[in-house]
């Protein structure tokens, strides 16, 4: 069974850093892209970006490219989203997703909730 | 950035009853090559989002074939013939033609 875990959520305050991980099981991690897509509390989904199976390619959502990267560690099966500088409109719950052609996110996590207030 | 309108925002049905969701996008969703990347997903209350429909029509894996998907260039439809209390939630289109990706706003379906 295809599963993806996120972890490492929570209450942070406004200009700190907080890194998310994703851990799949059930399939090949290092055969597929992944992603993350974030949804706000008013259920509005934005997508963050996503990066290649060998962790050498990444694209991002331009309003999020100089704050949010993207990692990969194919050895342990985890995604990881590294959030620097973080604002109040950074609160909602992030997921990561399996992504295959033709970009079809076909897995998604349950999610990981990230409160930005002081 | 590409802005998906989703009408109705939503919308009540009985069991039984088909409906339809429209998704307009702001600008074609056809490729150079001819694709049109274009996606539906469902979000059931304290769910996270799975896959409807993608390409505009072409099934998901296990997806019930009540459910349907129709449009080109700016123009798409989510149909659901014959609904099921299981199919109530958020429904939302996607499109990945052109970067970055981007979501409709969401189409509630409630059940009466």
């Amino acid at each position: 069974e295809v599963q993806l875990v996120e972890s490492g959520g929570g209450l942070v305050q406004p200009g700190a850093s907080l890194k998310l991980s994703c851990v799949a099981s059930g399939f090949t991690f290092s055969d597929y892209w992944m992603s993350w897509v974030r949804q706000t509390p008013g259920k509005t989904m934005e997508w963050i970006g996503d990066i290649k199976y060998d962790g050498s390619y990444t694209n991002y959502a331009p309003s999020l490219k100089n704050r949010f990267t993207i990692s990969r560690d194919n050895a342990k099966s985890t995604l990881y989203l590294q959030m620097s500088n973080v604002r109040s409109e950074d609160t909602a719950t992030y997921y990561c997703t399996r992504v295959r052609s033709p970009y079809v996110m076909d897995a998604w996590g349950q999610g990981a909730s990230v409160t930005v207030s002081s | 950035d590409v802005v998906l309108t989703q009408t109705p925002s939503t919308l009540s049905a009985t069991i039984g009853q088909s409906v339809s969701i429209s998704c307009r996008s702001s600008q074609s969703l056809l490729d150079s090559a001819g694709n049109t990347y274009l996606y539906w997903y469902l979000q059931r209350p304290g769910q996270s989002p799975q896959l409807l429909i993608y390409l505009v029509s072409n099934l998901g894996s296990g997806v019930p074939n009540r459910f349907s998907g129709s449009g080109s260039g700016t123009d798409f439809t989510l149909k659901i013939s014959g609904v099921e209390a299981e199919d109530l939630g958020v429904y939302y289109c996607m499109q990945a033609t052109h970067a970055p990706l981007t979501f409709g706003s969401g189409t509630k379906l409630e059940i009466k």
